[in-house]
């Protein structure tokens, strides 16, 4: 298995520009989950889905941040208009039910 | 109050030395604790994974869990310079949703 792969892996992005992230979970994991991780913050949880279906989006920081899961082999973390304070290393996981995460590689976002 | 304390670090031990990473946590409903082990520019990956109080064991790796003191542990024994990176407890609920401590900055010299 190719393990969750995340695209693309460094993003450079003008503050007021829209910024797509994009996942491919593991197959057959029914759990998806995206964080981000900064130095002062550490690891947060941004939102996560059950079987494509979002169960968890308190950790959206607000309305600029988007997520979805239109099937079971791809989502989506869009931001629009992003901004300075955003710049951050974007993680997706993926899990089966009660086994623990699979995280992908990361996206590295710095918005100028 | 985070729901989960971890001390960042960083901690610098010799090659070989007994390591002991610690986590306290405040939710009295957490019943599965995980440990991850992150290199420098990677994503985390599972590293140890323990369901309730007690203790496990994986070759140089011990994972503790006290529940009644809401207290989590992970020991590195003969520690390598190979073992270098960050871990982080990341205890959760019924639920699936894991709550990640600061990650503590481990560094093993040669």
């Amino acid at each position: 298995d190719a393990g969750v792969i995340q695209s693309p892996r460094h993003e450079v992005t003008e503050m007021g520009q829209e910024v797509t992230l994009r996942c491919k979970p593991i197959s057959g994991h029914d759990y998806l989950f995206w964080y981000r991780q900064t130095m002062m913050r550490g690891l947060e949880l941004l939102i996560y889905f059950n079987n494509n279906v979002p169960i968890d989006d308190s950790g959206m920081p607000e309305d600029r941040f988007s997520a979805k899961m239109p099937n079971a082999s791809f989502s989506t973390l869009k931001i629009q208009p992003s901004e300075p304070r955003d710049s951050a290393v974007y993680f997706c996981a993926s899990s089966l039910s009660e086994k623990g995460y699979t995280f992908g590689s990361g996206t590295r976002l710095t918005v100028v | 109050q985070k729901e989960v304390e971890q001390d960042p670090g960083p901690l610098s031990v010799p090659e070989g030395a007994i390591v002991s990473l610690n986590c306290t946590y405040s939710n009295s409903a957490f019943q599965y604790f995980m440990w991850y082990r992150q290199y420098s520019r990677k994503g985390p990956e599972l590293l140890m994974y323990t369901y309730s109080s007690g203790n496990k064991e994986d070759g140089r790796f011990t994972a503790q869990v006290d529940k009644s003191s809401k207290y989590i542990s992970l020991f590195i024994r003969d520690s390598q310079p190979s073992d270098s990176a960050t871990y982080l407890c990341a205890p959760r609920g019924g639920a699936q949703k894991l709550v990640f401590g600061q990650g503590t900055r481990l560094t093993i010299n040669p």
